[in-house]
């Protein structure tokens, strides 16, 4: 089955400085990834997904990538705020439905002010 | 709804007991999933209702766990003879149909002593 790696664990950046999540899956069948952030005893919210025929999506200081051939997608979150401080995680479906979806361990970001 | 809702927040069990765990989803949604999250990793997919039947359990660790959804709305996971290892955060989550935006839930900790 897919199985999605997801580096660093945890990630501290300064205030106003940019950040990036890095996600690998293994089934070159997968064609969406969303990503979630967890802000502490909250629950995982969606913020932005891609889907396989696109290489990059934006919104607003958020925005991923994804290159199929070597099989990897980032996050990028530019201008980052104490707000971003939250967990992050990566997913990968071979279908685009939910029951499919596999995540990746997660990423810790802090954000300093 | 306004959101998907699980009770309780917090369980504590000993060894061998069994328990329930419940799950109001966002009403109108025909699509209710099941997620355990253990200590520093990803969600990780149990089970998917679509209306009242389970169509796809395959993530179900072992035949202690079971769920149902007997009207398709609330759906209520069971764990019997709980062990240790079963301690992790459970979350739900609902979808309007499987590949629309999944909306989750804010868990419940499950702690086995």
């Amino acid at each position: 089955g897919e199985n999605v790696e997801q580096h660093p664990s945890t990630l501290s950046v300064q205030e106003g400085d940019s950040a990036v999540i890095k996600c690998t899956y293994s089934d070159s069948a997968s064609n969406y990834f969303p990503w979630y952030k967890q802000e502490l005893g909250k629950r995982p919210q969606l913020i932005i997904d891609i889907r396989s025929n696109v290489g990059e999506k934006k919104d607003q200081r958020i925005a991923v990538t994804l290159n199929k051939t070597a099989k990897h997608f980032s996050l990028h979150i530019t201008e980052t705020q104490p707000e971003d401080s939250a967990v992050y995680f990566c997913a990968a479906s071979i279908t685009h439905n939910n029951n499919d979806m596999r995540f990746g361990a997660g990423t810790r970001l802090t954000v300093k002010p | 709804g306004a959101g998907v809702s699980q009770t309780p927040s917090n369980k504590v069990t000993e060894k061998g007991k069994y328990v329930e765990l419940r799950c109001d989803p966002i009403s109108g949604h025909t699509a209710l999933y099941w997620y355990r999250q253990s200590l520093g990793q990803g969600p990780e997919f149990l089970i998917y209702f679509q209306g009242t039947g389970a169509a796809d359990d395959s993530g179900l660790p072992n035949d202690r766990f079971f769920a149902v959804r007997p009207e398709g709305s609330v759906s209520t996971l069971k764990i019997q003879r709980t062990e240790r290892g079963d301690s992790a955060v459970y979350l739900c989550a609902s979808s309007r149909d499987r590949n629309t935006e999944a909306f989750f839930g804010q868990g419940t900790r499950l702690t086995v002593v």
